[in-house]
């Protein structure tokens, strides 16, 4: 149990387009999502906090307006990473808590995201 | 304000010694606090957590508030412990309760 995914795996677009980031908890209901970045060799960073229904709340200097997070139902997260630049490439990774306990949170395998 | 510190970016070990990795924390109030690991092209996952008190693949790790530390433990380090370990710290904001990691400590055991 406490299965999250992400979609896709990776991702390599243009410059200038956006690109959507799924995450979704396949045998749980997550009531509350994060979405995490990690660059190479370096520690996860939190970016957002997401609750189903409300609007994200974004961590100091996330720019809430090129990095879009909607979370509406229960089981599904989106990230949509707009207008992209090569410095937004990275590793993104959602989590969704919920299920045993209100810390616990499992973990999806991540996109790379690669704007060329 | 909240933060958790790993020293050590890279342990290397050989088989069958000890492993501590250590871990430490600034926090107002009682933390409940986590290790993650990240084995190679694989998902993070939940290690332990310190509220729970149990040992797994044989790691264990407690609490010393005096010393606001709370360091993983591991008697004899077998090679498929070899990964990517984070201490992480819950922390409330306004939708929920996030997790602050630390920058990760590289395991490496060698045989």
């Amino acid at each position: 149990g406490a299965v999250v995914s992400q979609h896709p795996s990776w991702v390599i677009c243009k410059s200038g387009t956006s690109v959507k980031i799924e995450c979704r908890s396949l045998d749980f209901q997550a009531t509350t999502m994060f979405w995490y970045r990690q660059f190479p060799k370096q520690s996860l960073m939190l970016m957002a906090t997401s609750n189903e229904g409300s609007k994200a709340t974004y961590e100091q200097g996330v720019e809430k307006d090129k990095f879009l997070i909607n979370h509406a139902s229960l089981t599904l997260s989106t990230l949509t990473v707009t207008s992209a630049h090569p410095e937004d490439s990275s590793f993104y990774i959602c989590s969704a808590g919920g299920l045993a306990g209100k810390e616990t949170q499992y973990f999806g395998p991540g996109t790379r995201l690669l704007v060329l | 304000a909240q933060r958790v510190t790993q020293p050590e970016k890279l342990l290397s070990v050989f088989k069958g010694a000890p492993v501590e990795l250590k871990c430490n924390y600034s926090y107002s109030g009682s933390p409940e606090l986590f290790w993650y690991v990240q084995y190679s092209r694989q998902r993070l996952q939940l290690l332990l957590r310190h509220i729970s008190r149990e040992s797994i693949k044989g790691f264990t790790a407690d609490l010393n508030k005096g010393e606001t530390s709370f360091h993983l433990k591991k008697p004899f380090a077998q090679e498929e412990d070899s990964a990517m370990y984070y201490c992480a710290l819950p922390t409330p904001n306004q939708a929920g309760t996030a997790l602050i990691f630390g920058k990760g400590t590289t395991l490496s055991v060698s045989s």
